[in-house]
């Protein structure tokens, strides 16, 4: 059974700083991995997949994988309030597996 | 394009009360998948669909839950009889299931807020 970590948080950022969200995993044989968000009473919103070691960037979002340490973080550049929600790490090809999310807080 | 749609978005039961969820998932995706998510945790899938047939159903508690995707489109999830641990959102989410290529990004509907008294 693959494993997702996750810190729950919450972890509080100023606006405009930097949030860095981590996550480990157990099975080294993944290999696809997304990044949902999910604000308060919704249901999860996917914001980033990555399949390769390295980067990929999609506007203020970065997300960085190493396969090799077994982790996938997502870098939020410019924080912004509206950042605030819980960001749940996934991974599997067809049959996804969740972390249980790391709660971001963004202060103005 | 228009996303997943699940209804109802609320259900209140007594236990031992049976309830039905629906979904129509995004046009042209093949992959229909039904998680369930407990208050502070991520998803758990429960059972997914691939055309109208079933791929993996490993974690679904067949003793009460069902589910069934007729003609390989809309989707229902059956409880019956449910439990107060049934308390849960009950997440649809559809992929389009490219083979070629090997990835496979899920999109989610609005849920079920499902509360057993």
């Amino acid at each position: 059974q693959k494993e997702v970590e996750q810190n729950s948080g919450p972890l509080s950022v100023p606006e405009g700083a930097i949030a860095s969200l981590n996550c480990t995993y157990s099975d080294r044989g993944s290999q696809s991995f997304f990044w949902y968000r999910q604000y308060s009473g919704k249901s999860p919103e996917l914001i980033m997949s990555i399949y390769s070691n390295g980067d990929k960037e999609d506007g203020r979002f970065t997300a960085q994988l190493n396969k090799a340490s077994q982790y996938v973080s997502l870098l939020i550049r410019d924080s912004q309030p509206s950042d605030s929600a819980t960001y749940l790490c996934a991974l599997g090809f067809q049959k996804l597996v969740f972390g249980t999310g790391t709660r971001l807080l963004v202060s103005p | 394009e228009a996303g997943v749609a699940q209804s109802p978005r609320y259900k209140i039961i007594e236990k031992r009360q049976s309830v039905a969820f629906w979904c129509n998932p995004i046009s042209g995706h093949a992959t229909l998948y039904w998680y369930q998510q407990i208050l502070g945790q991520g998803p758990k899938l429960l059972i997914q669909f691939q055309n109208n047939g079933v791929v993996d159903d490993s974690q679904l508690p067949k003793d009460r839950f069902s589910a069934e995707r007729l003609k390989g489109v809309d989707s229902t999830l059956k409880i019956q009889p449910a439990k107060l641990e049934d308390s849960a959102v009950y997440l649809c989410a559809s992929s389009y299931n490219r083979i070629a290529g090997g990835h496979n990004e899920q999109f989610f509907g609005p849920g079920t807020r499902l509360t057993v008294l």
